[in-house]
């Protein structure tokens, strides 16, 4: 079955610090989506990346850049230079192709950014 | 493009009440979903329509829940009777086609049963 694991509940830094949010995942198929996204206090989740298992190439977008490691089924997001309107809660997701491909979430991780 | 459309934002009822939401997906969007986020957790599937079908249903409370989607567009997920612990907030999404595509949240509808 699938899982995806957010170890960190709640991150707080300063404002420009790096930050980087942790997601692990669990899967028997060899072909699945990774995705993250960032929900603000208004509530809406906002797509941020999407990546399928035969692609490791890290990504970079502006400020965020992930790390896709199938080594370690793990699948991060980093936030170079912190801003007071990245607070918000992400959640990393996973969908198996094949079946439903339903997306299982994480818990999340509720990230501060203090000016 | 226009997004996800949702309503109503808000809703307060008191158990053993019934409700219903509505959502009305990305124009051309052939999958659509109901989500439950209870607070503090992610989002749980609750049912995933393709076009008029249901593609899974397994998380969703049979007893109490149901949802359609006639003509393939418009949504509507129904709770009857609510119960304490169905205080959620209900999202629904939509993608181009399968679920391994991007989906694309709405708003959210939250629900609290006093």
């Amino acid at each position: 079955a699938q899982k995806v694991t957010q170890a960190q509940t709640e991150i707080s830094v300063v404002e420009k610090e790096d930050v980087t949010l942790d997601c692990v995942y669990e899967t028997r198929d060899t072909t699945y989506y990774l995705f993250w996204y960032k929900q603000p206090p208004s509530g809406e989740l906002v797509f941020l990346i999407r990546r399928n298992s035969f692609d490791e190439q890290n990504e970079i977008s502006g400020r965020y850049s992930w790390n896709f490691q199938k080594s370690t089924s793990s699948f991060n997001f980093t936030i170079t230079a912190s801003q007071v309107v990245d607070s918000a809660v992400y959640f990393c997701a996973l969908s198996e192709k094949g079946g439903s491909e339903k997306l299982v979430f994480g818990k999340g991780t509720k990230l501060t950014v203090n000016p | 493009e226009a997004g996800v459309a949702q309503s109503p934002r808000y809703k307060i009822i008191e158990k053993r009440q019934s409700v219903a939401f509505w959502c009305n997906p990305i124009s051309g969007h052939a999958t659509l979903y109901w989500y439950q986020q209870i607070l503090g957790q992610g989002p749980k599937l609750l049912i995933q329509f393709q076009n008029n079908g249901v593609v899974d249903d397994s998380q969703l409370p049979k007893d109490r829940f149901s949802a359609e989607r006639l003509k393939g567009v418009d949504s509507t997920l129904k709770i009857q009777p609510a119960k304490l612990e169905d205080s959620a907030v209900y999202l629904c999404a939509s993608s181009f086609t399968s679920g391994s595509e991007t989906q694309y949240f709405g708003p959210g509808t939250r629900l609290l049963v006093l």
